[in-house]
């Protein structure tokens, strides 16, 4: 599976869009995207995923550059709640490890009011 | 309602003790996961399932043994052999076992061995 590189912390203000960042350079075609995130000391939550066209849901919109080597999460109106580690995963599947998920460290999102 | 459910939330337990965590889903999903996750750092995957009474090793399975005798109940074994059990337990489902799949997780175990 693809490794994924985020930053390690964002900042947003409360009501503003907070947009994550996610490189994935070696991303391979039938890899797809997922982000979950993770709220303190609770299990993940899944947020979204996509292959190549931009994706939206209720939650968050997902844009992947053409090449597939970028792609940025975007909560439209971050709220307090939002505050969380997110997490950037390219995953396979098939093979040795069906549906693993590799989660790296994330990026941890501070709203502030 | 539909969901995982992971007991109990706190666990506590001596050096040397086996010790089970439970974990049940109702989703009607064929793919189990365990994964443990270490203060700042991500998730590891532990064992999955595919189907009942199937499973396979992840990136971490010395120490830890898993059964899949029905379909909603994926129980982990944190043996005596596991030389760092202090740790939060994930447990998460997938309708089948493809990275296509999207996986759901339940609220955790916190493990703390004394």
């Amino acid at each position: 599976d693809a490794k994924t590189t985020q930053p390690p912390s964002m900042d947003c203000a409360e009501g503003r869009a907070a947009n994550l960042p996610c490189n994935h350079s070696t991303i391979s075609g039938n890899e797809y995207v997922y982000w979950y995130r993770q709220i303190h000391s609770q299990g993940p939550q899944y947020i979204i995923h996509g292959l190549k066209n931009n994706e939206t849901n209720e939650m968050a919109s997902l844009i992947i550059t053409e090449d597939r080597k970028s792609s940025t999460l975007i909560l439209p109106h971050a709220t307090l709640r939002d505050t969380a580690v997110y997490y950037c995963i390219v995953s396979l599947g098939g093979g040795t490890s069906y549906g693993k998920l590799t989660f790296g460290q994330g990026t941890i999102l501070t709203v502030h009011p | 309602d539909g969901g995982i459910t992971q007991s109990p939330k706190y666990l506590f337990r001596k050096e040397g003790q086996n010790v089970t965590l439970s974990c049940e889903q109702n989703l009607n999903h064929d793919a189990m996961y365990w994964y443990r996750q270490d203060p700042g750092q991500g998730l590891r995957l532990i064992y999955y399932s595919q189907i009942v009474n199937d499973f396979q090793k992840g990136d971490i399975a010395e120490g830890y043994s898993v059964s899949r005798e029905k379909k909603e109940s994926f129980p982990l074994t944190v043996t005596s052999a596991q030389k760092n059990p202090t740790a939060f337990y994930l447990c998460a489902s997938s309708p089948r076992a493809r990275g296509t799949d999207t996986q759901y997780f339940g609220p955790g175990t916190r493990l703390t061995v004394l």
